[in-house]
């Protein structure tokens, strides 16, 4: 069965520190990785996206590290702001397929001021 | 504002009732995917619409259907209710590429008393 695993659950930082969140998947099919931020009553919202052909990808205070051959891909968020107390999810998705996303099951970041 | 709308945004009905979920894709368009959110089980993919057929389905119940219109708005009808089908209920539309952004709607939260 595709699937993701994300971890942790639930994460506190401190305004200023780095948060982490790591996903792992088990079909090797799998060749797109977006990671979505969803705020509450919201819907989630695109917050960057890597492909297996790269090991890092860095959009403003985010990163995405991938290791293909270990199948885990992170999320690291430095600077943590309050701002960015929401809930994270990793997905996968196949391209060869229909492109539908595969989610973890979420981490709520709290980020204390 | 992802561009994606999704009426109506709540939703209280009975058991065993029928609910139409609606849904309007980015101006553009082509794609229309249906997701279920839970807490136990997640964001799950149910079903994809592309330019107005069918293109995939995920762990869509028998009394769940959808359909995409000329206009290329999509509807999700759910029938024979059970409380456990109480979830928050996303659209995303893509223009059509199997790796584009999916940007969600804000949701429909669909409350099964």
């Amino acid at each position: 069965q595709q699937q993701v695993k994300q971890s942790p659950q639930s994460l506190i930082v401190q305004k200023g520190g780095i948060s982490i969140i790591n996903c792992a998947y088990e079909n090797t099919a799998f060749d797109y990785f977006p990671w979505y931020q969803q705020f509450p009553g919201k819907g989630p919202a695109l917050l960057i996206a890597i492909r297996p052909d790269v090991s890092e990808k860095k959009e403003g205070r985010f990163t995405i590290s991938f290791n293909k051959s270990a199948k885990q891909f992170s999320l690291h968020i430095m600077d943590s702001q309050p701002g960015d107390s929401a809930t994270y999810f990793c997905a996968a998705s196949d391209s060869s397929n229909t492109g539908k996303l595969i989610f973890g099951q979420g981490t709520t970041l709290q980020v204390k001021p | 504002d992802s561009g994606v709308t999704q009426t109506p945004k709540h939703l209280i009905t009975a058991t065993g009732q029928r609910v139409t979920l609606r849904c309007s894709p980015r101006s553009g368009d082509l794609s229309v995917y249906w997701y279920q959110q839970s807490l136990d089980q997640g964001l799950q993919f149910l079903i994809q619409y592309y330019n107005g057929e069918e293109r995939a389905k995920g762990n869509i119940l028998e009394r769940f259907s959808a359909q995409q219109f000329p206009d290329l708005h999509s509807e999700l009808n759910l029938s024979s209710l059970e409380l456990g089908d109480s979830a928050l209920y996303f659209c995303a539309s893509t223009s059509g590429g199997r790796t584009d952004t999916q940007y969600f709607g804000p949701g429909t939260r669909l409350t099964v008393l």
